[in-house]
């Protein structure tokens, strides 16, 4: 069964700094990985999408990477603004047939102004 | 465009009662998911629907019922409800299931106590 894990669970980072989520995952047979971002009591925001085939994908100052055959992605924000604070999720999307998106625990963010 | 809308967004229940959660879409989308986020594990999905009229399991589907009975709506049903269905619940719905077109729109959830 696939298991995505994201370290750490929390980071707090000052205004202006850059930043790097970490996201591994157990099974390589993937369709493709997202990155979410959650609210507090809000739902999730779809923010990237990367292809099995694909090594990365970029959104404003979100750079999202994907090395399938090692089961890692980062996402990485560039000059951190206190509107990122949030919980960012991973998920992957299997292959075993019912498209399944199979979702990482978080780490919540908290951008220091 | 209010795209995923759940209801209620809070509700407490004593064991044993049973309730239902609305989903309802206005994207026309054909695919739709609920799902469950508890503390220190990732969403799990419980049913999901793949159109009208259709519904099949998750991963972890045991002690729920949906329906499908209207392209816009998914219902979740708790027959009997039980305190390890505490959770916060989460429909979400998409154009495709399609492998790499699976992008999910998420409604705000639907926070559930069972006492």
């Amino acid at each position: 069964k696939q298991e995505v894990t994201q370290i750490p669970a929390a980071l707090s980072v000052p205004e202006g700094e850059n930043l790097v989520l970490n996201c591994s995952f157990t099974d390589s047979a993937i369709y493709n990985l997202q990155w979410f971002r959650q609210d507090p009591g809000k739902g999730l925001t779809s923010l990237l999408l990367i292809q099995s085939s694909q090594r990365e994908q970029t959104s404003g100052r979100l750079n999202a990477s994907l090395d399938k055959s090692s089961g890692r992605s980062t996402l990485y924000i560039a000059a951190s603004q206190p509107g990122d604070s949030a919980t960012y999720l991973c998920a992957v999307t299997d292959q075993t047939g019912a498209n399944n998106l199979f979702f990482g625990t978080g780490t919540r963010l908290t951008v220091i102004p | 465009n209010a795209g995923v809308t759940q209801t209620p967004k809070f509700r407490v229940l004593k064991t044993g009662q049973s309730m239902t959660l609305l989903c309802a879409q206005d994207m026309n989308h054909e695919y739709m998911y609920w799902y469950r986020q508890d503390p220190g594990m990732g969403l799990r999905l419980i049913h999901y629907s793949v159109g009208e009229g259709t519904t099949a399991k998750g991963e972890v589907p045991d002690g729920y019922n949906v329906s499908r009975l209207k392209k816009q709506n998914f219902l979740l049903g708790l027959e009997s409800a039980a305190p390890s269905q505490t959770s916060v619940y989460f429909c979400a719905s998409s154009y495709s299931m399609t492998p790499g077109a699976n992008v999910l729109t998420f409604g705000a959830g639907s926070r559930l106590t069972v006492l």
